[in-house]
């Protein structure tokens, strides 16, 4: 299947600092991506989905200025968490459909392996 | 709304029974659904997918899935279950509205030795 890789796969920073983490899709070209938040209880959280070349679009409750999402290239997107505090930990993970393999129209997804925050 | 349930929040089962994840699906319009499993501090990967054709979808490691339209469920299976199955299963409908895929809460398999 296609390959998404997500960096860093851990992070832990200071209340207050900003961390950027990174989801590319490796062997294809992803004009959108998504990007999840995982809670302990293991339910995935839609937080936005990120379209190359335009504005990302974010779920209800989801504070765009706190998650910056920038889909600069076909084959890259980054989600910012500004000024993070330690209710920001949580495990991220990105995700993209790969239109080449009609993933497009079936709606299936390749996933990154996700990136643990950790805010002290 | 297109969604998908999982009822049971986790499921055991000793090593060489078999594993049944269950699932039903709300959709108007055909189904296209998916199953994907998560190991801890992973991302998840894909298993199985039914979009049209055979009932019965066979996936990776072993696992399979059988569409059931009249009961509207895509129950995940596999006959002989291995400790390394011990995972966070879930499972997804695409969403025909926006083509994103709507995920179950997901069903925590724990395969006992």
């Amino acid at each position: 299947g296609a390959v998404v890789s997500q960096h860093p796969s851990r992070v832990i920073c200071k209340s207050g600092t900003s961390v950027k983490i990174e989801c590319r899709s490796l062997d294809f070209q992803a004009t959108t991506m998504f990007w999840y938040r995982q809670f302990p209880k293991k339910s995935l959280m839609l937080m936005a989905t990120s379209n190359e070349g335009s504005k990302a679009t974010y779920e209800q409750g989801v504070e765009k200025d706190k998650f910056l999402i920038n889909h600069a290239s076909l084959t890259l997107s980054t989600l910012t968490v500004t000024s993070a505090h330690p209710e920001d930990s949580s495990f991220y993970i990105c995700s993209a459909r790969d239109q080449s393999r009609g993933a497009g129209a079936t709606g299936e997804l390749f996933f990154g392996e996700g990136s643990r925050l950790t805010v002290l | 709304a297109q969604s998908v349930a999982q009822p049971e929040d986790q499921v055991n089962v000793a090593e060489g029974n078999p594993l049944t994840v269950k699932c039903t699906y709300s959709v108007s319009g055909n189904p296209y659904l998916f199953w994907y499993v998560q190991y801890p501090n992973r991302g998840l990967q894909f298993l199985l997918k039914y979009i049209t054709g055979d009932n019965l979808v066979k996936g990776s490691y072993g696992f399979e899935a059988e569409f059931n339209k009249s009961q509207t469920s895509f129950h995940l299976k596999k006959p002989s279950a291995l400790v390394s199955d011990s995972a966070l299963y879930f499972c997804a409908v695409r969403d025909i509205r926006n083509n994103r895929l709507a995920f179950g809460k997901g069903n925590q398999v724990v395969v006992i030795p």
